[in-house]
């Protein structure tokens, strides 16, 4: 993998549902990968920053893991609400914060 | 803090006039990023700063497009001429210290060239 996957590109979902999307990206040379949320009409927010493998973050209801040695992450939202309509978007990064950006996943949740 | 601060917000310019976008990173932030937003292309990252010194500026598409940073809390893009392939949303983010940082972005400025 020579550049930042993300899938699905976007996804549907109903108020109440737990949902997960995955980010893909060269495991060679790995230093750190972000993940970013973005809201239409804002800028993106960081959600997590992981280095190391085997890295799990948690921040209320959205959740990050992080495999180095592959060169995935995934993360998870439980139970949607649809205030967390976004696109969401991962960056895998150098050491001085160089980051190659996925096309990120847009979520919708409908009340 | 108020932010990463940048203007104008929205810029319309006719092709070949110059352009020029300015970023306010936030205070005690050693590194600053500018990207470019597309459709096609998504976010990309076009140039970076650290300590107000260019690191890499190995994504800035062509010799019309230049930044400065002079001092710790002002930086520049400028295009010229510009062109309507450079209709994009362009935005400054800063961070504190390494990789590792969270990287905390501006509202963008979106320039259309007609």
């Amino acid at each position: 993998i020579l550049n930042v996957e993300q899938s699905p590109q976007s996804l549907h979902v109903q108020e109440g549902d737990s949902t997960n999307f995955t980010c893909s990206f060269p495991s060679s040379n790995f230093y750190a990968l972000h993940w970013y949320r973005w809201e239409t009409a804002k800028s993106p927010e960081a959600l997590f920053v992981m280095t190391l493998n085997g890295d799990e973050k948690k921040k209320g209801r959205i959740s990050a893991t992080l495999n180095t040695k592959e060169g995935y992450s995934y993360l998870y939202i439980k139970g949607s609400q649809p205030e967390d309509s976004a696109t969401y978007l991962c960056a895998s990064g150098g050491s001085q914060g160089n980051l190659i950006f996925g096309k990120g996943t847009k979520l919708s949740v409908k009340p | 803090d108020a932010g990463v601060i940048q203007s104008p917000r929205h810029e319309v310019t006719e092709m070949g006039q110059e352009v020029t976008l300015r970023c306010k990173p936030i205070s005690g932030h050693d590194y600053l990023f500018w990207y470019r937003q597309t459709m096609m292309r998504g976010l990309e990252l076009l140039i970076y700063f650290n300590n107000n010194v260019p690191i890499d500026d190995s994504g800035m598409p062509e010799d019309r497009f230049s930044a400065k940073m002079p001092n710790a809390s002002f930086s520049t893009l400028k295009i010229q001429p510009s062109e309507p392939r450079d209709s994009a949303v362009y935005f400054c983010a800063s961070s504190q210290t390494s990789g590792s940082s969270e990287q905390y972005f501006g509202p963008g400025t979106r320039l259309t060239v007609t």
